[in-house]
Protein backbone atom coordinates (compact mmCIF):
# COMPACT_ATOMS: atom_id res chain seq x y z
CA UNK A 1 0.00 0.00 0.00
CA UNK A 2 1.41 3.66 -0.83
CA UNK A 3 1.83 5.98 2.31
CA UNK A 4 3.52 8.47 4.09
CA UNK A 5 4.44 9.01 7.47
CA UNK A 6 5.39 11.83 9.21
CA UNK A 7 6.67 10.97 12.98
CA UNK A 8 6.31 13.65 14.68
CA UNK A 9 2.99 15.76 15.89
CA UNK A 10 4.93 18.21 16.47
CA UNK A 11 8.10 20.05 16.21
CA UNK A 12 9.57 23.41 18.51
CA UNK A 13 12.30 24.85 17.14
CA UNK A 14 13.55 28.61 18.47
CA UNK A 15 13.94 31.52 16.18
CA UNK A 16 17.39 31.54 14.07
CA UNK A 17 18.19 27.69 14.68
CA UNK A 18 17.77 24.97 11.89
CA UNK A 19 14.63 23.31 11.47
CA UNK A 20 13.58 19.49 10.03
CA UNK A 21 10.37 18.08 9.46
CA UNK A 22 10.62 14.29 8.79
CA UNK A 23 8.95 12.39 6.02
CA UNK A 24 9.31 8.68 4.98
CA UNK A 25 7.37 7.10 2.19
CA UNK A 26 6.27 4.03 1.52
CA UNK A 27 5.24 3.88 -2.90
CA UNK A 28 5.40 0.82 -5.62
CA UNK A 29 7.66 2.56 -8.37
CA UNK A 30 9.37 5.93 -8.69
CA UNK A 31 7.81 8.42 -5.96
CA UNK A 32 7.11 11.83 -6.31
CA UNK A 33 7.27 14.05 -3.44
CA UNK A 34 5.86 17.39 -2.00
CA UNK A 35 6.34 19.54 0.53
CA UNK A 36 2.58 21.72 1.31
CA UNK A 37 2.33 23.83 4.46
CA UNK A 38 -1.47 25.07 5.61
CA UNK A 39 -1.24 28.50 7.71
CA UNK A 40 -3.80 28.97 9.95
CA UNK A 41 -7.38 29.62 8.21
CA UNK A 42 -5.88 28.98 5.04
CA UNK A 43 -5.28 26.77 2.26
CA UNK A 44 -2.18 24.57 1.40
CA UNK A 45 0.77 26.38 -0.05
CA UNK A 46 2.63 24.65 -2.43
CA UNK A 47 6.82 24.58 -0.88
CA UNK A 48 8.27 22.42 -3.46
CA UNK A 49 8.57 19.02 -4.98
CA UNK A 50 11.13 16.25 -5.82
CA UNK A 51 10.29 14.49 -9.25
CA UNK A 52 13.99 13.12 -10.57
CA UNK A 53 17.78 14.98 -10.47
CA UNK A 54 19.28 16.20 -7.52
CA UNK A 55 18.39 15.17 -4.22
CA UNK A 56 18.92 17.93 -2.96
CA UNK A 57 15.24 20.62 -3.82
CA UNK A 58 14.67 23.91 -3.04
CA UNK A 59 11.85 25.65 -2.38
CA UNK A 60 10.04 28.57 -1.48
CA UNK A 61 10.30 30.79 1.85
CA UNK A 62 14.04 28.89 2.06
CA UNK A 63 13.04 25.72 2.37
CA UNK A 64 14.88 22.80 1.02
CA UNK A 65 14.10 18.79 1.01
CA UNK A 66 16.23 16.36 0.31
CA UNK A 67 15.40 12.86 -1.36
CA UNK A 68 17.47 9.71 0.01
CA UNK A 69 16.13 7.14 -1.71
CA UNK A 70 17.46 4.03 0.28
CA UNK A 71 15.98 5.70 3.24
CA UNK A 72 12.76 6.85 1.99
CA UNK A 73 12.69 9.62 2.77
CA UNK A 74 12.34 13.33 2.45
CA UNK A 75 12.38 15.70 5.30
CA UNK A 76 12.31 18.87 5.00
CA UNK A 77 14.89 21.81 6.38
CA UNK A 78 15.60 25.20 6.58
CA UNK A 79 18.57 26.84 8.05
CA UNK A 80 17.70 29.45 10.05
CA UNK A 81 13.83 29.24 11.20
CA UNK A 82 11.73 31.67 11.71
CA UNK A 83 8.34 32.80 13.81
CA UNK A 84 6.92 33.06 10.65
CA UNK A 85 6.83 29.65 9.95
CA UNK A 86 4.83 28.58 12.74
CA UNK A 87 2.39 26.25 11.01
CA UNK A 88 0.77 22.90 9.83
CA UNK A 89 3.26 21.11 7.27
CA UNK A 90 2.32 17.91 5.28
CA UNK A 91 4.80 15.41 3.14
CA UNK A 92 2.69 14.32 0.31
CA UNK A 93 3.19 11.64 -2.38
CA UNK A 94 2.12 10.36 -5.78
CA UNK A 95 2.68 7.30 -7.23
CA UNK A 96 1.35 6.68 -10.31
CA UNK A 97 0.70 2.96 -10.05
CA UNK A 98 -2.44 4.73 -8.29
CA UNK A 99 -3.14 6.52 -11.09
CA UNK A 100 -1.29 9.42 -9.90
CA UNK A 101 -3.82 9.86 -6.89
CA UNK A 102 -1.98 12.50 -4.02
CA UNK A 103 -1.20 10.78 -0.57
CA UNK A 104 -0.61 13.16 2.60
CA UNK A 105 0.72 12.40 5.32
CA UNK A 106 -0.68 13.06 9.23
CA UNK A 107 0.79 16.28 9.09
CA UNK A 108 3.44 17.99 11.81
CA UNK A 109 2.92 21.30 13.94
CA UNK A 110 6.11 23.42 13.86
CA UNK A 111 5.79 26.03 16.53
CA UNK A 112 8.81 28.49 15.93
CA UNK A 113 9.44 30.49 19.10
CA UNK A 114 11.41 33.76 19.80
CA UNK B 1 0.21 29.03 -10.64
CA UNK B 2 -3.48 29.06 -10.80
CA UNK B 3 -5.38 31.10 -8.82
CA UNK B 4 -8.45 29.16 -6.92
CA UNK B 5 -11.25 30.53 -5.02
CA UNK B 6 -13.77 28.73 -3.08
CA UNK B 7 -17.33 30.28 -1.70
CA UNK B 8 -18.41 29.98 0.70
CA UNK B 9 -15.55 30.22 2.81
CA UNK B 10 -17.47 28.98 6.10
CA UNK B 11 -20.49 28.21 7.04
CA UNK B 12 -22.59 26.75 9.66
CA UNK B 13 -25.65 24.46 8.99
CA UNK B 14 -28.15 22.60 10.53
CA UNK B 15 -28.24 18.76 10.38
CA UNK B 16 -30.33 17.10 7.62
CA UNK B 17 -29.51 20.09 4.65
CA UNK B 18 -27.16 20.53 2.71
CA UNK B 19 -24.23 22.65 1.10
CA UNK B 20 -22.86 23.35 -2.23
CA UNK B 21 -19.38 24.31 -2.14
CA UNK B 22 -18.31 26.31 -5.13
CA UNK B 23 -14.19 26.32 -6.30
CA UNK B 24 -13.28 28.72 -9.30
CA UNK B 25 -10.05 28.83 -11.19
CA UNK B 26 -9.00 31.79 -13.38
CA UNK B 27 -7.65 29.43 -16.07
CA UNK B 28 -8.83 26.19 -17.56
CA UNK B 29 -7.60 23.14 -15.92
CA UNK B 30 -8.05 19.74 -16.62
CA UNK B 31 -7.72 17.93 -13.20
CA UNK B 32 -9.86 19.30 -10.34
CA UNK B 33 -10.10 17.40 -6.86
CA UNK B 34 -12.13 17.35 -3.70
CA UNK B 35 -10.49 16.93 -0.41
CA UNK B 36 -11.77 16.47 3.17
CA UNK B 37 -9.50 17.41 6.32
CA UNK B 38 -11.44 16.59 9.56
CA UNK B 39 -10.93 18.29 12.13
CA UNK B 40 -7.23 17.77 13.63
CA UNK B 41 -6.52 15.52 10.15
CA UNK B 42 -4.85 15.06 7.42
CA UNK B 43 -6.60 15.48 3.62
CA UNK B 44 -8.44 12.64 2.17
CA UNK B 45 -9.33 12.87 -1.34
CA UNK B 46 -13.42 12.56 -1.72
CA UNK B 47 -13.02 12.63 -5.75
CA UNK B 48 -11.64 14.35 -8.74
CA UNK B 49 -14.23 16.21 -10.90
CA UNK B 50 -14.40 15.48 -14.48
CA UNK B 51 -15.07 18.01 -16.73
CA UNK B 52 -18.16 16.42 -19.29
CA UNK B 53 -18.46 13.52 -17.29
CA UNK B 54 -19.44 12.11 -13.95
CA UNK B 55 -16.74 12.28 -10.83
CA UNK B 56 -14.23 9.68 -10.35
CA UNK B 57 -15.15 8.89 -5.96
CA UNK B 58 -12.22 7.07 -3.62
CA UNK B 59 -13.43 4.30 -1.65
CA UNK B 60 -15.71 5.67 1.31
CA UNK B 61 -17.49 8.56 -0.36
CA UNK B 62 -20.33 8.17 -2.38
CA UNK B 63 -22.52 10.37 -5.57
CA UNK B 64 -25.51 10.45 -3.21
CA UNK B 65 -23.79 11.81 0.00
CA UNK B 66 -21.79 14.55 -2.31
CA UNK B 67 -22.42 15.16 -5.88
CA UNK B 68 -20.08 16.87 -7.54
CA UNK B 69 -20.67 18.93 -11.03
CA UNK B 70 -17.96 20.45 -13.45
CA UNK B 71 -19.59 22.29 -16.12
CA UNK B 72 -16.35 23.48 -17.35
CA UNK B 73 -12.78 23.51 -17.50
CA UNK B 74 -12.71 26.45 -14.80
CA UNK B 75 -15.42 25.58 -11.74
CA UNK B 76 -16.45 22.76 -9.96
CA UNK B 77 -19.12 22.40 -7.41
CA UNK B 78 -19.56 20.20 -4.45
CA UNK B 79 -22.53 19.41 -2.22
CA UNK B 80 -22.79 17.73 1.33
CA UNK B 81 -26.04 16.60 1.41
CA UNK B 82 -28.26 15.63 4.15
CA UNK B 83 -25.64 16.87 6.67
CA UNK B 84 -24.27 15.04 10.14
CA UNK B 85 -22.00 16.89 12.95
CA UNK B 86 -19.49 13.97 11.08
CA UNK B 87 -19.63 16.37 8.15
CA UNK B 88 -17.81 18.95 9.96
CA UNK B 89 -14.61 19.86 8.31
CA UNK B 90 -12.55 22.11 5.59
CA UNK B 91 -13.52 21.23 2.22
CA UNK B 92 -10.73 22.09 -0.04
CA UNK B 93 -10.40 22.15 -4.11
CA UNK B 94 -7.48 21.85 -5.78
CA UNK B 95 -6.34 21.27 -9.63
CA UNK B 96 -3.11 19.87 -10.56
CA UNK B 97 -0.27 21.87 -12.43
CA UNK B 98 0.78 21.27 -15.65
CA UNK B 99 1.12 17.96 -16.87
CA UNK B 100 5.29 18.12 -16.37
CA UNK B 101 5.00 19.94 -12.74
CA UNK B 102 2.82 17.19 -11.11
CA UNK B 103 2.13 19.75 -8.28
CA UNK B 104 -1.63 20.80 -7.13
CA UNK B 105 -2.59 23.88 -5.99
CA UNK B 106 -5.34 24.26 -3.34
CA UNK B 107 -8.38 26.49 -2.88
CA UNK B 108 -8.19 28.63 0.65
CA UNK B 109 -10.88 25.90 1.61
CA UNK B 110 -14.60 25.67 3.04
CA UNK B 111 -14.74 25.39 6.61
CA UNK B 112 -18.24 23.75 7.23
CA UNK B 113 -19.17 23.37 11.01
CA UNK B 114 -22.50 20.94 11.44
CA UNK B 115 -25.12 21.72 14.08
Amino acid sequence: AQSVAQPEDQVNVAEGNPLTVKCTYSVSGNPYLFWYVQYPNRGLQFLLKYITGDNLVKGSYGFEAEFNKSQTSFHLKKPSALVSDSALYFCAVISYNQGGKLIFGQGTELSVKP
Amino acid sequence: SAVISQKPSRDICQRGTSLTIQCQVDSQVTMMFWYRQQPGQSLTLIATANQGSEATYESGFVIDKFPISRPNLTFSTLTVSNMSPEDSSIYLCSVAGTASSYEQYFGPGTRLTVT
